[in-house]
């Protein structure tokens, strides 16, 4: 069975550090990118990051850039995102997905692109508050 | 960035209607674009992939339409289970994002 089961999610204080994890289990997981994905309470999905299948590249939403680093350990089929400086807007449920390929240049357009997110797990529910 | 306009962002239907969702772009992204279903407490599901690929085992009364910058999701016989919210994703580009979701309720 394919499965994503996230954890490290705790009540952390504003300016505050985490490390979240996902481990994958029933893909070959070094086949795929892998993203990080959040929602508010109440709210929306917000993308958070995405790293390329070996590591090698890594993307960030504007609102985490120069707080959150995302990193993979394949020997270990895991999924990280470390969280730094947080804020009380970085509350959430985290979500890390699989995506059904990896990332791919888009010639005419200069730019690059994914496949979409075909496994989600649970999440885990971060909260930063004092 | 690729701004993303979502509508509508509530729906009231009934079971057996056909409904339709827009998710409009800032700039085309030619067909890259899937669209999720979240039941509450839920994690999202994929139901469609280059804008119009059905995800396996989605029921094909779900369809998805668009290329460029209007893309369209359409519902054509709404089942009980089909109460949920649906968000659009953009994947052509860094950033990536979502809609701000369209909640599907009972009328």
């Amino acid at each position: 069975e394919v499965q994503l089961v996230e954890s490290g999610g705790v009540v952390v204080q504003p300016g505050g550090s985490l490390r979240l994890s996902c481990a994958a289990s029933g893909f070959t997981f070094d086949d795929y990118a892998m993203h990080w994905v959040r929602q508010a309470p109440g709210k929306g999905l917000e993308w958070v990051s995405l790293i390329s299948w070996d590591g090698g590249s890594t993307y960030y939403a504007d609102s985490v850039k120069g707080r959150f680093t995302i990193s993979r350990d394949n020997s270990k089929n895991s999924l990280y995102l470390q969280m730094n400086s947080l804020r009380a807007e970085d509350t959430a449920l985290y979500y890390c997905a699989k995506d059904m390929g990896d990332i791919v240049v888009v010639p005419a357009a200069n730019t690059h692109r994914t496949y979409g997110m075909d496994v989600w797990g649970q999440g885990t529910t971060v909260t930063v508050s004092s | 960035v690729i701004w993303m306009t979502q509508s509508p962002s509530l729906l009231s239907a009934s079971t057996g209607d056909r409904v339709t969702i827009s998710c409009r772009m800032s700039q085309g992204i030619s067909s890259y674009l899937a669209w999720y279903q979240q039941k509450p407490g839920k994690a999202p599901e994929l139901l469609i992939y280059a804008a119009s690929t059905l995800q396996s085992g989605v029921p094909s009364r779900f369809s998805g339409s668009g290329s460029g910058t209007d893309f369209t999701l359409t519902i054509s016989c709404l089942q009980s289970e089909d109460f949920a919210t649906y968000y659009c994703q953009q994947y052509y580009s860094f950033p990536q994002g979502f809609g701000g979701g369209t909640k599907v309720e009972i009328k």
